[in-house]
């Protein structure tokens, strides 16, 4: 079964930091560009950021809005994919997905999503 | 980049057809073919029901279509059924120098 699972959001402080994984199963994870989409409570989806595949050089790419606090990053000998977010901000606060898109060349949509893992940065 | 423009809402009864817009510019919808839909139902994530402006995944019925003209593009629900009931949103590439993914800011479809 093709599958995403995120795991490590929780509770932070403004400033803080926190390391989102995201654990992919069921599928050849070294081929997939990979992004992250986070959505704030009761607020639409936000395009977050994404990592290229090996192909690809493993190039990111980010949202403005997060572009120098966080960091994307990514392990195919683990199927991982993560998200290192420093300087947290209030406005942060959201659920966060990862999800897979459907080609290996970027262009075919999100076709896989993990559950989500909440993220709250509240002092 | 600024986020798409969708409606708010949208409604239809069952059996009858809805189409939802999505309006960008030149330099996102207008710019590529790689405009994506996305169904979500509340407490749950996102579904891709059609990719690069046209493309249907597999598994995703063919009552759902999407077109483009120009900067706007839209999805059409044919045959409505009550599970269609949910929030919709379009993607798209965007960007000349900086290279990002934009969303609209969704559209909840209510089956009447």
């Amino acid at each position: 079964e093709v599958q995403l699972v995120e795991s490590g959001g929780g509770l932070v402080q403004p400033g803080g930091s926190l390391r989102l994984s995201c654990a992919a199963s069921g599928f050849t994870f070294s081929d997939h560009y990979m992004d992250w989409v986070r959505q704030a409570p009761g607020k639409g989806l936000e395009w977050v950021g994404r990592t290229r595949n090996k192909a690809n050089s493993y190039t990111t790419e980010y949202a403005a809005s997060v572009k120098g606090r966080f960091t994307i990053s990514r392990d195919d000998s683990k199927n991982s994919l993560y998200l290192q977010m420093n300087s947290l901000k209030t406005e942060d606060t959201a659920v966060y997905y990862c999800a897979r898109d459907g080609g290996i060349t970027g262009t075919s949509g999100m076709d896989v999503w993990g559950q989500g893992t909440t993220v709250t940065v509240s002092s | 980049q600024s986020a798409l423009t969708q409606p708010p809402s949208a409604s239809g009864s069952p059996g009858q057809s809805v189409t939802i817009s999505c309006t960008g510019t030149s330099s996102d919808v207008g710019g590529y073919n790689y405009v994506s839909w996305y169904q979500q139902h509340p407490g749950k994530a996102p579904k891709l029901m059609i990719y690069e402006v046209s493309k249907r995944p597999s598994g995703v019925p063919d009552r759902f279509s999407g077109s483009k003209s120009g900067n706007t593009a839209s999805l059409t629900v044919s045959g409505l059924q009550a599970e269609d009931e949910a929030d919709y949103y379009c993607s798209s590439y965007a960007g000349s120098n900086n290279f990002e993914v934009v969303f609209g800011g969704g559209t909840k479809l209510t089956v009447l």
